[in-house]
């Protein structure tokens, strides 16, 4: 079974830093993109980073660029999100979701999500 | 970017309609256009990639049409367990964009 399990989030303050993690198992991690989209409160989904299977290959929001790093380690089968410099707009739920190749390059499997709150 | 925009809003049906959302591109996304169901409290789920193809699992009553720029999600006889919030997607060009979701909603 395919399971993607994000960690991490939290309350922060603004110009504070978090760390997420996706931990993934039940497929063969190295061989897929990955990418992180975000919900606000009561609000529609956006894309915000992407990275392809050997990590070489990385893609950004512009709202985010230059704030956030998207990175792996394929010994881990984990995915991070470094987010730097947070403001108010980033508070959100952050899931991970993998890229099917079988798909179309679609989300196809996505995880419960990890909430980020911004505020002082 | 590529906006997409999403119509209805909101789609008020009973169990049993036909159920027909609608996604426009600002430019032509090929047929780069996918479809997610999401329930609250729950992940999106993919039912639709590139215009026209089911993911694995999704019943037959779930259709996607379309090219360029006018796309067409179709439910053709609603079951209760799809009254969710639906949302499309491009991957034609970056940055990846989503449309703002719309609700269908049990009249």
């Amino acid at each position: 079974e395919v399971q993607l399990l994000e960690s991490g989030g939290g309350l922060v303050q603004p110009g504070g830093s978090l760390r997420l993690s996706c931990t993934a198992s039940g497929f063969s991690f190295r061989n897929y993109a990955m990418t992180w989209v975000r919900q606000a409160p009561g609000k529609g989904l956006e894309w915000v980073s992407g990275i392809g299977g050997s990590g070489g290959s990385t893609s950004y929001a512009d709202s985010v660029r230059g704030r956030f790093t998207i990175s792996r380690d394929n010994s881990k089968n984990t995915l991070y999100l470094q987010m730097n410099s947070l403001t108010a707009e980033d508070t959100a739920v952050y899931h991970c979701a993998s890229r099917e190749p079988a798909a179309g390059l679609a989300f196809y499997y996505w995880g419960q999500g990890t909430p980020v709150t911004v505020s002082s | 970017d590529i906006v997409l925009t999403q119509s209805p809003a909101t789609l008020s049906l009973s169990p049993g309609e036909r159920a027909t959302l609608s996604c426009r591109a600002s430019q032509s996304v090929s047929s780069y256009l996918a479809w997610y169901q999401q329930k609250p409290g729950q992940a999106p789920r993919l039912l639709i990639y590139d215009t026209s193809n089911r993911a694995t699992g999704i019943p037959a009553r779930f259709s996607g049409s379309g090219s360029g720029t006018d796309f067409t999600l179709t439910i053709s006889s609603l079951e209760p367990e799809d009254f969710a919030v639906y949302y499309c997607q491009q991957r034609s060009n970056w940055p990846i964009t989503f449309g703002q979701g719309t609700r269908l909603e049990i009249k």
